[in-house]
């Protein structure tokens, strides 16, 4: 399965759009870009996941570039609620999901 | 609809113990997980299990074992507890079809090894 690489850490102003990106170079065709938070110590909450088409939902997007080497998730208006640490995982054809590090989002007020 | 459930929530463990964290899922599941957590760290899959019967190493799973004899229980035992397995763990079950591999989580077992 295809690692990912995320920065560590991000501020947004609330009601802002925040904007966080990922890399996932070694990505194969048909591994699925999925992302997930987690706030506070409580378990990963999914957000959205995609293939290669944009994606969007109650929650977020997703926009994945054209050679799906990397991919951005959007919050739209961020809140305080959106205060966590956001995880980018290719799952590929096996049934693992490898979690990194992460990118810890702060909302500013 | 109780989700994934986990118990203990929190639990201390003196060096050379063995304890089982439990786990079942209500939602039908085939696919169930167990991660790890260090402190300011991401997760790690320990083991999972793609249906009763069957279970495979994640990438962790050194001093734990697992068994997954019915569909909706997988506990996860340590045996020889050590100051290393100090952590939180999570249960995470999903489905092929009736989640889209969407993961369920637990709320976590704090496990702590003195």
């Amino acid at each position: 399965d295809a690692k990912t690489t995320q920065p560590p850490s991000m501020d947004c102003a609330e009601g802002r759009a925040a904007n966080l990106p990922c890399n996932h170079s070694t990505i194969s065709g048909n591994e699925y870009v999925y992302w997930y938070r987690q706030i506070h110590s409580q378990g990963p909450q999914y957000i959205i996941h995609g293939l290669k088409n944009n994606e969007t939902n109650e929650m977020a997007s997703l926009i994945i570039t054209e050679d799906r080497k990397s991919s951005t998730l959007i919050l739209p208006h961020a809140t305080l609620r959106d205060t966590a640490v956001y995880y980018c995982i290719v799952r590929g054809t096996g049934n693992q999901f490898y979690f990194g590090t992460g990118t810890s989002l702060t909302v500013i007020p | 609809n109780a989700g994934v459930t986990q118990t203990p929530k929190f639990r201390i463990l003196k060096i050379g113990q063995s304890m089982t964290l439990q786990c079942t899922q209500d939602m039908n599941h085939n696919y169930m997980y167990w991660y790890r957590q260090d402190p300011g760290m991401g997760l790690k899959l320990i083991y999972y299990s793609v249906g009763a019967g069957i279970t495979d190493k994640g990438e962790v799973p050194n001093g734990y074992n697992v068994s997954r004899s019915t569909t909706e229980d997988f506990p996860l035992r340590l045996e020889l507890a050590a100051p290393s397995q100090t952590s939180v763990y999570f249960c995470a079950s999903s489905h092929p079809r009736i989640t889209n591999e969407k993961l369920f989580f637990g709320s976590g077992t704090q496990l702590s090894v003195l």
